[in-house]
């Protein structure tokens, strides 16, 4: 089946300072999801970005299809930004089942 | 508002019990989901529903179980046949259940055995 690896794991960032996230997949995929887990467990949507760029705020993203990976850029990051950030992408047929990455924890530091 | 509403947010549940949480939501999708997440992991599905009175196991679906009575209504049980039921559960909507939809997530409810 499809694998997704995100990276980095872990990451640490001072308060105004800038990021990017990654996120690879094995197969072609036709859609693709960033969602950010806040510390009380909820998954917010961010980005459904199945090819292209995307902005919103200081967060934005790129997924190249073709080279099997997507971006999530985040600027001038805020102590609100920290959680755990996830992209996932559908698998097993015609079906919008997602499976996920194993996400990147960001602490911002004020 | 429009969205996925789970109850509770916390659950405990002593060993041998089934105890059934609660997802609805009011955006009129066909699609529904349950996920669980493990503490450090991703999401796996456990159930999901195209339609009314249709659902199909997930990767996990062993221990559980669902019915699709409503479409706004999508219940999720954890049987004591579930081993290791602990986990954080998430609910999920999308317009429909093919490749190219966005998907939404409830709150989710956080299930203790004790």
């Amino acid at each position: 089946g499809i694998q997704v690896e995100q990276s980095p794991p872990d990451l640490i960032l001072q308060e105004g300072a800038n990021s990017t996230l990654r996120c690879n997949f094995s197969d072609s995929v036709n859609n693709l999801q960033w969602f950010h887990q806040n510390p009380w467990g909820q998954l917010i949507n961010l980005f459904y970005i199945p090819s292209g760029t995307k902005q919103n705020g200081r967060l934005s993203a790129t997924t190249v299809a073709t080279e099997r990976y997507s971006l999530l850029y985040i600027s001038s990051s805020q102590t609100t930004d920290s959680g755990v950030y996830f992209c996932a992408v559908p698998y097993g047929g015609a079906t919008n089942k997602l499976i996920f990455g194993t996400g990147t924890l960001l602490a911002v530091q004020p | 508002d429009g969205g996925i509403t789970q109850s509770p947010k916390y659950l405990f549940r002593k060993e041998g019990q089934n105890v059934t949480l609660s997802c609805e939501q009011n955006l009129n999708h066909d699609a529904m989901y349950w996920y669980r997440q493990d503490p450090g992991q991703g999401l796996r599905l456990i159930y999901y529903s195209q339609i009314v009175n249709d659902f199909q196991k997930g990767d996990i679906a062993e221990g559980y179980s669902v019915s699709r009575e409503k479409k706004e209504s999508f219940p999720l049980t954890v049987t004591s046949a579930q081993k290791n039921p602990t986990a954080f559960y998430l609910c999920a909507s999308s317009r429909w259940v093919s490749l190219d939809t966005e998907a939404f997530f409830g709150q989710g409810t956080r299930l203790t055995v004790v």
